[in-house]
């Protein structure tokens, strides 16, 4: 079945510094991929999306990119603030469901 | 409504007990998802609804647990008799019908349930 791996956190950060959070999926098919944000005390909100390979989504100054060669859709972000920490889920969507990594604790130390 | 809501937002039961959480989706989005996000890791799929027809229950981790969407917007979950492994978060998220919003799903803030 479906399957979503993401690095292991949490992730301690400067303020400014770069930000990587790798992410690697196995589907049938071609999923569509997103990266999901969960601010403390908050709900899921989308972060961004791509739906087919080599698509590059983008929001807030993060970037990720559907590269279907390596199955991956890793996560970055060239300057990181302390309002970015939060847990960071990478996701793909089949045909209906989503199917959600473990989650990356980030943390941005001012 | 703006967005999905979800009551209760927080529900603590006793072992045994029985439990219903609503999900009130975004007006028009016709598909339906519940999740159950168990703590410190990622949400997993339960059942999907498309109108009142349920779809898809596969990730229903017992017959404790039932859906229902009687009249295509409301959903129900209950959870019979819980146990203590039954704790966690439980998030309900809905999905535009098409657009360029088609593939997203919006979720709702989820109810935490606790059980003792």
């Amino acid at each position: 079945g479906d399957s979503v791996t993401q690095m292991e956190g949490p992730v301690t950060l400067s303020e400014e510094a770069f930000l990587t959070i790798n992410c690697t999926y196995t589907a049938t098919g071609y999923p569509s991929l997103f990266w999901y944000v969960q601010y403390p005390g908050e709900g899921l909100q989308l972060l961004l999306k791509a739906t087919k390979a080599d698509d590059k989504g983008s929001n807030k100054g993060f970037e990720a990119t559907y590269r279907k060669e390596t199955t991956s859709f890793h996560l970055e972000k060239g300057s990181v603030q302390v309002s970015d920490s939060a847990v960071y889920f990478c996701a793909l969507k089949g045909y209906q469901k989503v199917t959600f990594g473990t989650g990356t604790k980030l943390q941005v130390i001012p | 409504g703006a967005g999905v809501s979800q009551s209760p937002r927080y529900k603590v039961a006793k072992r045994g007990q029985d439990v219903a959480l609503r999900c009130d989706p975004i007006s028009g989005h016709v598909s339906l998802f519940w999740y159950q996000q168990a703590l410190g890791q990622g949400p997993e799929f339960l059942t999907y609804f498309q109108n009142e027809a349920q779809l898809d229950k596969s990730g229903l981790p017992s017959d404790r647990f039932f859906a229902e969407r009687p009249e295509g917007s409301v959903s129900t979950l209950k959870i019979q008799r819980t146990q203590q492994e039954d704790s966690a978060v439980y998030l309900c998220a809905s999905r535009s019908p098409s657009g360029s919003s088609y593939n997203e799903q919006f979720f709702g803030p989820g109810t935490r349930l606790t059980v003792l």
